[in-house]
């Protein structure tokens, strides 16, 4: 049972618009920023949003990250075959003294 | 480029130890944070432990409080996480990660591709 609670799959068609979902509480999202890490298969995961809505340099701006209270969301735009992959949502916990991560959400592109 | 390489994984018998190990280039090992998170084969990420640029804050889950301790090494810019009484459920792919200033809540920019930790009889 993960602290951070994310949907377990997601789905979209090339070319759609996807959101994901990430919960939390107020010792964790509800306190400090959210970040998202996107694991391809067979692969470490990779750094995607942090702060929030922050993107590093070389991710394209097709992904984009929202926080409201105890709750973020990473949406991905332009669905592309490329961006099939599991995503992570992942904050400091206040209360744990420690990283929390959601379980993942599996996004199929169709 | 930065660079982390995880190494030390392997088969090992229920109640035995390990020592991962992670050797880090690239940047500056001095200034950042670093911690170990694991992923059960075809489970989601979990945090196991972090450690300040200076060793002076030290941060385990409570799943391994206890029996696992990370350290580092400046001299030979590595990271270590020394593992002891090890369980079926420690089974793991072990991934080291650098953070992006050297507080232990800082979050995670790079990440090695990981070792493969199996607790087994």
């Amino acid at each position: 049972q993960s602290v951070l609670t994310q949907p377990p799959s997601a789905s979209g068609t090339p070319g759609q618009r996807v959101t994901i979902s990430c919960s939390g509480s107020s010792s964790n999202i509800g306190s400090n920023t959210v970040n998202w890490y996107q694991q391809l298969p067979g692969t470490a995961p990779k750094l995607l949003i942090y702060s929030n809505n922050q993107r590093p340099s070389g991710v394209p701006d097709r992904f984009s990250g929202s926080k409201s209270g105890t709750s973020a969301s990473l949406a991905i735009s332009g669905l592309q075959s490329e961006d099939e992959a599991h995503y992570y949502c992942a904050a400091w916990d206040d209360s744990l003294n420690g990283w929390v991560f959601g379980g993942g959400t599996k996004l199929t592109v169709l | 480029e930065v660079q982390l390489v995880e190494s030390g994984g392997g088969l090992v018998q229920p109640g035995r130890s390990l020592r991962l190990s992670c050797a880090a280039s690239g940047f500056t090992f001095d200034d950042y944070a670093m911690y170990w998170v694991r992923q059960a084969p075809g489970k989601g990420l979990e945090w196991v432990s972090g450690i300040s640029w200076n060793s002076g804050s030290i941060g385990y889950a409570d799943s391994v409080k206890g029996r696992f301790t990370i350290s580092r090494d400046s001299a030979k810019n590595s990271l270590y996480l020394q593992m002891n009484s090890l369980r079926a459920e420690d089974t793991a792919f072990y991934y080291c990660a650098k953070g992006i200033v050297g507080a232990t809540n800082s979050f995670f920019d790079y990440w090695g591709q990981g070792t493969l930790v199996t607790v087994s009889s």
